[in-house]
Order: structure tokens, then C-alpha cells, then sequence
């Protein structure tokens, strides 16, 4: 089985708790994403990665980081600094030429 | 940020008939791309569009890259329920340097 793997797909946690979701992929892919997905609204861009060891801030980081120590894994850590963790969160890798992106199965994290 | 407009929000339709949802954007993008979410799944990409004027097929769906690259249309003809689902639309342009803007979604419900 290939693509993009995400885990865990349900994590609850406490409040002030900071939380790690892994992605990986075996897809060969320069570029990698994590998007927030909240009730029905559209994906925003919270942080990416177009080669190893680099990553920008998309337009919600504050209160995330991540890291890409190497190709295959893109890890995003939901700290206590962000006010709303609860979403359903996606990982997506892609080619830098194309645009297109390929979606993990997502992760629902729930803070309680 | 660059915005997109997706409409109509969502649609309840017949089995059997054809649908027609659409993006607008207030600034150029070079890429659009049509994706479908299952629930609780990733998006899977639909159809990649690259040129102006572009219209792509991929079984039932069609979409179109407006002439004037701020807008592109899905229609999905002859419909049948396993296309429940919230369909999104993205715009890439060159100088987001790989990142995408998606619409809000259209969540489409097809009665049998």
C-alpha cells in the first residue's frame, strides 16, 4: 500500500496538552502540507514543506510547528498556545511542477 | 490572502440529473484543481486543469479553466449517489510557490 499515511485518525487530549500527528509518505514527494479542516469551511494551509529541512508558515500556523528531517515524514505538533485545536486535520503531499496534492485519510483531534 | 467563492454551498438533487457548481476568484491562478471528500476521508483529486480555456473530462465530470483564469466550473452529469459528497476547488498561482487556495466546498446530496 502507498500514498499518504496519517495516524492516528482519533486522538483526544486535555486542555494545554501539546499533541503530535504523524504524516508519511512513500509517494516521493518534494513537497508536503498540513491543512485544517473545520465544519464546512473550506482547507486552510497551516504550515509546508517543499524540500527537507525547510518549511513555511501557511496562513493559520500560530499555536503549530512541525518539522522535515527527512522526504518521507512531515509530523505537525498542535501546541497549548493554539485557542481552537478541535478540527479534523489533513496531510497531503505533492510535486512542485503540478500543484496537485494527494490527502492522507485525516486526523480528528478532539481537545476536552 | 487570495479568496475563493464557491457556489452554490450545497445542492440536494434527483438521481439521474446533472450538476453544476463553480469558482471565482478576485485574482489569477495558473493552476485549478477539482477535488472530492468523503466523509470523514481526505479529498481525492478530480480533475487538473492548466491552461485558460482548458475543458478536461474524466468519465462524468467536466471542468473548465475560465478565459479569464479567475473562475472554473465542475459539472457532473447523469449523477448517481455514490457522488454524495463535498466537492472542493483550489486555485494555484506561481507566486504562492506551491500553495494552494481552496473554496469553501459544495456538498452535494443525491436522492435515489
Amino acid at each position: 500500500d502507498g500514498g499518504i499515511t496519517q495516524s492516528p485518525k482519533y486522538l483526544f487530549r486535555k486542555e494545554g496538552q501539546n499533541v503530535t500527528l504523524s504524516c508519511e509518505q512513500n509517494l516521493n514527494h518534494d513537497a508536503m502540507y498540513w491543512y485544517r479542516q473545520d465544519p464546512g469551511q473550506g482547507l486552510r494551509l497551516i504550515y509546508y514543506s517543499q524540500i527537507v529541512n525547510d518549511f513555511q508558515k501557511g496562513d493559520i500556523a500560530e499555536g503549530y510547528s512541525v518539522s522535515r528531517e527527512k522526504k518521507e515524514s512531515f509530523p505537525l505538533t498542535v501546541t497549548s498556545a493554539q485557542k481552537n485545536p478541535t478540527a479534523f486535520y489533513l496531510c497531503a503531499g505533492g510535486q512542485q511542477g503540478t500543484g496537485e496534492l494527494f490527502f492522507g485519510e485525516g486526523s480528528r483531534l478532539t481537545v476536552l | 490572502g487570495q479568496q475563493l467563492n464557491q457556489s452554490p454551498q450545497s445542492m440536494f438533487i434527483q438521481e439521474g440529473e446533472d450538476v453544476s457548481m463553480n469558482c471565482t476568484s478576485s485574482s489569477i491562478f495558473n493552476t485549478w484543481l477539482w477535488y472530492k471528500q468523503d466523509p470523514g476521508e481526505g479529498p481525492v483529486l478530480l480533475i487538473a486543469l492548466y491552461k485558460a480555456g482548458e475543458l478536461t473530462s474524466n468519465g462524468r465530470l467536466t471542468a473548465q479553466f475560465g478565459i479569464t483564469r479567475k473562475d472554473s466550473f465542475l459539472n457532473i452529469s447523469a449523477s448517481i449517489p455514490s457522488d454524495v459528497g463535498i466537492y472542493f476547488c483550489a486555485g494555484r498561482a506561481n507566486t504562492n510557490a506551491g500553495k494552494s487556495t481552496f473554496g469553501d466546498g459544495t456538498t452535494l446530496t443525491v436522492k435515489p
